[in-house]
């Protein structure tokens, strides 16, 4: 099966930009969605798609796609976006039936 | 507003059967156009999935627990379920339910998303 490559950490000054990037095969066929986790909550949508973020979620959040990588972007960090991060899509390989998910990026916010 | 509720046992002896309900609400698994999805997280650890049933009760299960994994529906009460049998320590973990939507260009699916999740119930396999 394929797999979702994430970088384990990642840290960015309070106020900048951080990417967070995500890398598979399957990511030629689908395009990544991104999930924000915070302790002790269940993960929330935070990108889907190309660049569609669900109702509710700050326009500081952005997405990207090239080849078989995807990017989180996120704008002017904020204390509050220190989470775990992970993306995740159908495996391209076999039946494209699998879920796969990334290991998760842990983000701190200095 | 859909929502997703786990319940179920919060403690399970080894070698017996895990057995999970997601309970849907603000939406029916009926409508079709979605997959129901289990997805599990171990201690500290990151996001597995475990398998998704259709409405129409067609699954597909994680090949690594296939052999374990049973997903039902129950359209009336518009709920679906979970059994893992043979659990062992190892299957310690927060058992999540999601909706998986997805979308086409062109009549081709190319983006998956899980844009509604339950809380998470935390199972404990210990004798």
């Amino acid at each position: 099966s394929s797999e979702l490559t994430q970088d384990p950490a990642v840290s960015v000054a309070l106020g900048q930009t951080v990417r967070i990037t995500c890398q598979g095969d399957s990511l030629r066929s689908y395009y990544a969605s991104w999930y924000q986790q915070k302790p002790g909550q269940a993960p929330v949508l935070v990108i889907y798609g190309k660049n569609n973020r669900p109702s509710g979620i700050p326009d500081r959040f952005s997405g990207s796609s090239s080849g078989n990588t995807a990017s989180l972007t996120i704008t002017g960090a904020q204390a509050e976006d220190e989470a775990d991060y992970y993306c995740n899509s159908r495996d391209s390989s076999g039946n494209h039936r699998d879920v796969v998910f990334g290991g998760g990026t842990k983000l701190t916010v200095l | 507003q859909v929502q997703l509720q786990e319940s179920g046992p919060g403690l399970v002896k080894p070698s017996q059967t895990l057995s999970l309900t997601c309970t849907v609400s603000g939406g029916s698994i009926s409508s079709g156009g979605y997959y129901w999805s289990w997805i599990r997280q171990h201690p500290g650890k990151g996001l597995e999935w475990i398998g998704y049933i259709y409405y129409s009760g067609s699954t597909y299960y994680n090949p690594s627990l296939k052999s374990r994994v049973t997903i039902s529906v129950d359209t009336s009460k518009n709920q679906f379920s979970l059994k893992l049998s043979s659990v062992t320590a190892a299957d310690t973990a927060v058992y999540y339910c999601a909706r998986e939507h997805h979308t086409t260009i062109f009549g081709v699916v190319i983006i998956y998303y899980f844009d509604y999740w339950g809380q998470g119930t935390l199972v404990t396999v210990s004798s």
